[in-house]
């Protein structure tokens, strides 16, 4: 049964450092890694997904990283802002199923 | 952008009623997803559709229903609400298990 887990559950940073989160799953035979973002009181905004074949993608000052092998992924923010706080969510999707697997997230605080 | 709605931000309701959760989506996805988030527990799938009166029961279905007569909408029924029903309710859908999942702001539901 796959498992993900989010160290550390809470993080508080100085506005500007580059910071990582790190997920990791139990069962390597996924078919995508996605990282969300939710802000209180709302719902999920996607900001990256990583295909299986894949080790990395890209947005702006978001880097996600994919180590299949190992059960890793991380979330690297870089320079980050007080507009970056939130929980951040990573989501496992299995080969051969439609169930995506949530991780407990990483409450992230970047103080002004 | 992908939009995806749901009918109420906040709603209340007694033990016994019938309640309906409703979402709807403007980008022709197929697939549309019913979740609810609590606490230490986090993401937990209900129901799942991958088109248009199909439907797959996820982890938790028991008390729930689904309906979805059109593709854009997916609506969620509580056929007779308990207290324990109170959480977060997150709509999402996506075109493709390997594709995004989008997520609209979330029903928060208080069961009385």
């Amino acid at each position: 049964k796959q498992e993900v887990t989010q160290i550390p559950a809470a993080l508080s940073v100085p506005e500007g450092e580059n910071l990582v989160l790190n997920c990791s799953f139990t069962d390597s035979a996924i078919y995508n890694l996605q990282w969300f973002r939710q802000d209180p009181g709302k719902g999920l905004t996607s900001l990256l997904l990583i295909q299986s074949s894949q080790r990395e993608q890209t947005s702006g000052r978001l880097n996600a990283s994919l180590d299949k092998s190992s059960g890793r992924s991380t979330l690297y923010i870089a320079a980050s802002q007080p507009g970056d706080s939130a929980t951040y969510l990573c989501a496992v999707r299995n080969t051969g199923g439609f169930k995506t697997i949530f991780g407990a997230g990483t409450r992230l605080f970047v103080k002004a | 952008d992908v939009k995806v709605t749901q009918s109420s931000r906040y709603l209340v309701k007694r033990t016994g009623e019938k309640v309906f959760l409703e979402c709807v989506q403007d980008m022709d996805h197929e697939n549309m997803f019913w979740y609810r988030q609590d606490p230490g527990l986090g993401l937990r799938l209900i129901y799942f559709s991958y088109d248009v009166k199909m439907k797959e029961k996820g982890d938790i279905p028991e008390g729930y229903s689904v309906s979805r007569e059109k593709k854009e909408r997916f609506s969620l029924i509580l056929e007779s609400a308990s207290t324990n029903q109170t959480s977060m309710y997150l709509c999402a859908s996506s075109t493709g298990l390997g594709q995004p999942q989008h997520f609209g702001d979330g029903t928060r539901l208080s069961i009385l």
